[in-house]
């Protein structure tokens, strides 16, 4: 099983609606991010979360909205999609480690379609 | 954030090395340089992180030159299965990852 899941993997949308991509972990990690990779580009930091307290915008907040249910789970709602948001999302978890040893873990990507 | 520059794209033929240089040159004295592999459909996998010198781990080398102002990324011997895109990143990872910016990458390309 992989430690960071993502659902759904696939989804296809219309303008205006609102849909919410879901992130589960089993690393034990507190840390938690969501990014977002379009076509040629890097990956773009949406929100993180360091703790299920904490919430923090990232790069690209607007348009996005997060909720961290539990340690284990973190989702990002698009509360009314728009066309330019389709793209491949990714969730991620860390741990800080000792000095720069924090790595992030990425879920294989939710591959989103707005029409 | 230090800025990351890198090649675009590489080719290579299968059992060469492969060295794809990134150039950093504004690092800061707490930056870590770490590189990331992202095949087709898939979240990038932490490859290797350095500060300076040499790191060596069972996938690839890093070699960081004194001023520390650009890193090389080596893989030995590829093979098909390394076609992917490498990702040079530098940030205070120690201090939060959430710093660390990705860029465009490298598109790595190994040919039979």
């Amino acid at each position: 099983d992989a430690d960071v899941t993502q659902t759904p993997r696939n989804r296809i949308t219309k303008t205006g609606k609102r849909i919410m991509l879901e992130c589960s972990q089993t690393k034990g990690h507190d840390r938690m991010y969501w990014y977002r990779q379009d076509p040629g580009l890097g990956l773009r930091l949406i929100y993180y979360s360091f703790d299920v307290k904490d919430i923090n915008k990232g790069e690209i907040s607007d348009g996005y909205s997060v909720s961290r249910q539990a340690q284990a789970k973190f989702s990002l709602s698009l509360e009314s999609a728009i066309p330019n948001q389709t793209a491949l999302y990714f969730c991620a978890t860390s741990e800080p480690g000792q000095g720069a040893d924090e790595k992030l873990f990425f879920g294989s990507g939710t591959q989103l379609s707005v029409l | 954030l230090a800025k990351t520059t890198q090649p675009v794209s590489m080719d290579s033929y299968e059992g060469q090395e492969v060295n794809i240089t990134c150039s950093h040159n504004n690092i800061a004295t707490n930056d870590y340089i770490t590189w990331y592999q992202q095949f087709p459909s898939q979240g990038p996998r932490f490859i290797i992180q350095g500060y300076k010198t040499k790191v060596t781990n069972e996938v690839a080398s890093l070699f960081i030159p004194a001023d520390r102002k650009s890193s090389t990324l080596s893989l030995p011997r590829v093979s098909l299965s390394d076609t992917a895109v490498y990702y040079c990143l530098v940030g205070d990872s120690g201090a939060g990852s959430y710093q660390l910016t990705f860029g465009k990458g490298t598109k790595l390309s190994v040919i039979p």
